[in-house]
């Protein structure tokens, strides 16, 4: 089974629905995070969690919003979606620094989102 | 990923070597890391690189790094179609009570017969 899972893997929405992305991880990680995929720009951080009360936003947090249910669940949702919102997303998850030192992110298989 | 640089794309014959190039700005990383990306999956951890040191090598990786000219590169010796993917380079940045890691654009690299 993946430790990190990502539900749904493909979604086509429309401008101005509200969708959210799931994540689940079993790696019991303390640290999940979410970004966003563009060709020609890598990946941008969208926010980011350190446990389950501390949430902060990354470079690219207009239009987005998380919630962080559980330690294992970090959802993302998009309030009114957007056509510039397609993406590829990924969520990802860590170790929290005193366990392992050189911050490995996990990843998992990511979502394909279309917004029409 | 603006502050870390690399090309976004080589071409290298099957069993040649391939070096993927990467810059990055903040002096005061303390790791950088080179991911994976094969088609249709997350990024993976390749290897990384602590800052103070010159030279990592991992069977046909070799990791080489730069701190004067904050440059840092990839050679993946006798590359093969499996080598097929795109690599980001990433550093490791601290803030006040945490570190991120901030991302390149990423390289794809396709293999050639």
């Amino acid at each position: 089974d993946a430790d990190v899972t990502q539900t749904p893997r493909n979604r086509i929405t429309k401008t101005g629905k509200r969708i959210m992305l799931e994540c689940s991880q079993t790696k019991g990680h303390d640290r999940m995070y979410w970004y966003r995929q563009d060709p020609g720009l890598g990946l941008r951080l969208i926010y980011y969690s350190f446990d389950v009360k501390d949430i902060n936003k990354g470079e690219i947090s207009d239009g987005y919003s998380v919630s962080r249910q559980a330690q294992a669940k970090f959802s993302l949702s998009l309030e009114s979606a957007i056509p510039n919102q397609t993406a590829l997303y990924f969520c990802a998850t860590s170790d929290s620094l005193d366990r392992q030192v050189y911050n490995e992110q996990f990843f998992g298989p990511g979502t394909r989102l279309t917004v029409l | 990923g603006e502050d870390v640089e690399q090309s976004l794309f080589l071409s290298v014959r099957e069993g040649d070597s391939s070096v993927i190039n990467c810059t990055y700005t903040d002096s005061s990383s303390t790791y950088l890391y080179w991911y994976k990306q094969e088609p249709g999956a997350g990024l993976q951890l390749l290897t990384y690189i602590f800052s103070n040191m010159d030279m990592k090598q991992d069977q046909r990786l070799t990791v080489l790094l730069n701190k004067k000219d904050k440059h840092l590169s990839l050679r993946i010796a006798d590359t093969q179609t499996g080598d097929s993917a795109i690599y980001f380079c990433a550093e490791s940045r601290e803030y006040s009570s945490a570190s991120k890691i901030i991302f390149g654009s990423g390289t794809r690299l396709s293999i050639r017969p």
